[in-house]
């Protein structure tokens, strides 16, 4: 079956632009999460959905960054005034109800010059 | 301040050795899952273990949790060219879904 996929799979922007990544989650789940994962790190989360609310968004490192779910499928994290240290690789993940195992989607390269 | 400490963060070795990969923490979690990484791609999840003491073993993977839940380690046995890639440990505070918190990675070269 498909699994999570994210477009675009690159995304190279200038400083100070507006940029959107988008993650389809498996059919069915309920819960979807946003990590960033810089070069050498493990995935550091920013926010996470249970059906269209956000649950937990204590990882959003600021008010430049903001994700929506508004159907509790498809979601969409956005990017306002874009900064180089938000160069990173954005992974998308989702999990069934009450489960505690995530699947991850293969991430948007997010470079930013 | 990593939440989750692990070490080693590189280790190249030869085909057939044995390796242990270390996950620490001062914070008792609900579960911890040890994911595998690829380049290109997101983490694929190994396994799950919830039960301060546990073991479970993956073909040549055993996995443990410690007995207050806060340290895990992986041990791989005869290590081969394909288990070569970027091992994380991820620690859940909720039983049920929630965020996970990631070791910065251990990753794993093995020569043929």
């Amino acid at each position: 079956g498909a699994g999570v996929s994210q477009t675009p799979s690159n995304k190279v922007t200038e400083k100070g632009k507006y940029v959107e990544l988008r993650c389809d989650p498996i059919s069915g789940h309920t819960a979807l999460y946003w990590y960033r994962q810089s070069l050498g790190q493990g995935p550091e989360f920013l926010i996470y959905f249970q059906g269209t609310g956000a649950a937990d968004d204590s990882g959003l490192p600021n008010d430049r960054f903001f994700a929506v779910r508004p159907e509790g499928s498809v979601s969409t994290l956005k990017i306002q005034r874009t900064e180089r240290g938000d160069s990173a690789v954005y992974l998308c993940a989702s999990s069934p109800q009450g489960l505690n195992e995530q699947f991850f989607g293969p991430g948007t390269r997010l470079t930013v010059l | 301040t990593q939440l989750l400490e692990q070490s080693p963060q590189f280790l190249s070795i030869q085909e057939g050795e044995n390796l242990t990969v270390y996950c620490n923490s001062s914070s008792v979690f609900s579960s911890l899952q040890w994911y595998r990484q690829e380049p290109g791609e997101g983490p694929v999840l190994l396994v799950t273990v919830v039960t301060g003491g546990e073991v479970k073993k993956l073909k040549r993977l055993t996995f443990q949790f410690g007995d207050a839940r806060k340290d895990s380690s992986l041990h791989i046995t005869a290590a081969q060219p394909g288990d070569t890639g970027l091992y994380l440990c991820a620690g859940a505070w909720s039983s049920n879904t929630g965020k996970l918190i990631f070791g910065q990675g251990t990753t794993l070269q093995v020569k043929p």
